[in-house]
């Protein structure tokens, strides 16, 4: 089955510069990349998605690219405000397959001012 | 779109407790259903999921069981619950032909 990592698990970025989550997975057929924001006792929230026929995919100061023959993906956030502070997801799978998505562990973004 | 009610938002149980989480999706049909478990400060992990009426994927064995008896309700249950099994719970949702998963507002559980 799938397997998604992410990195890092935390990090710490001075307002105004950029964060980079990086994700990788295993499933060559996977062929949905949603990334999730979470904040503190919440739901999490889809902020952007990207399908296995686009490398990347840009939403204002949000960003994801892909990767499928490293098979990893990255989020990318310029110029970062105190609201971006959050848990981020990465998660990947194969909807009209198995119906199954499977989430990276997370990583908790400190926006510092 | 669709509106995906779960409840309650929170709860507290004693162990060896039963357990029954419902959710329900409006707004659309034959939606894949799932239930995701967050313990405190970690990921999202896939415990159950469904894409049909009274069709269970078990992807973590434990004393957790599922339903889904109408196309648009999910349940979770326990018999007895565990010391482990406190964690925020979340129901999702993915629309036929629109592969974006939407969350519940999700319910704390603390079983002590």
């Amino acid at each position: 089955g799938e397997n998604v990592e992410q990195h890092p698990s935390t990090l710490s970025v001075q307002e105004g510069d950029s964060a980079v989550i990086k994700c990788t997975y295993s499933d060559s057929a996977s062929n949905y990349f949603p990334w999730y924001k979470q904040e503190l006792g919440k739901r999490p929230q889809l902020i952007i998605d990207i399908r296995s026929n686009v490398g990347e995919k840009k939403d204002q100061r949000i960003a994801v690219t892909l990767n499928k023959t490293a098979k990893h993906f990255s989020l990318h956030i310029t110029e970062t405000q105190p609201e971006d502070s959050a848990v981020y997801f990465c998660a990947a799978g194969v909807p009209n397959r198995d119906d199954k998505i499977i989430f990276g562990k997370g990583t908790r973004l400190h926006i510092l001012p | 779109s669709q509106t995906i009610h779960q409840w309650p938002a929170t709860l507290v149980q004693p162990v060896g407790s039963p357990l029954s989480l419902e959710c329900t999706v409006e707004g659309t049909s034959n939606p894949n259903l799932y239930w995701y478990r967050q313990a405190a400060g970690r990921g999202l992990q896939l415990l159950f999921y469904s894409v049909g009426i009274g069709q269970i994927s078990s992807e973590v064995p434990q004393n957790l069981s599922a339903s889904r008896p109408q196309d648009r309700q999910f349940i979770l249950s326990s018999k007895k619950l565990l010391l482990s099994d406190s964690g925020f719970y979340l129901c999702a949702c993915l629309k036929q032909g629109n592969e974006k998963l939407f969350f519940g507002s999700g319910t704390q559980l603390s079983v002590l």
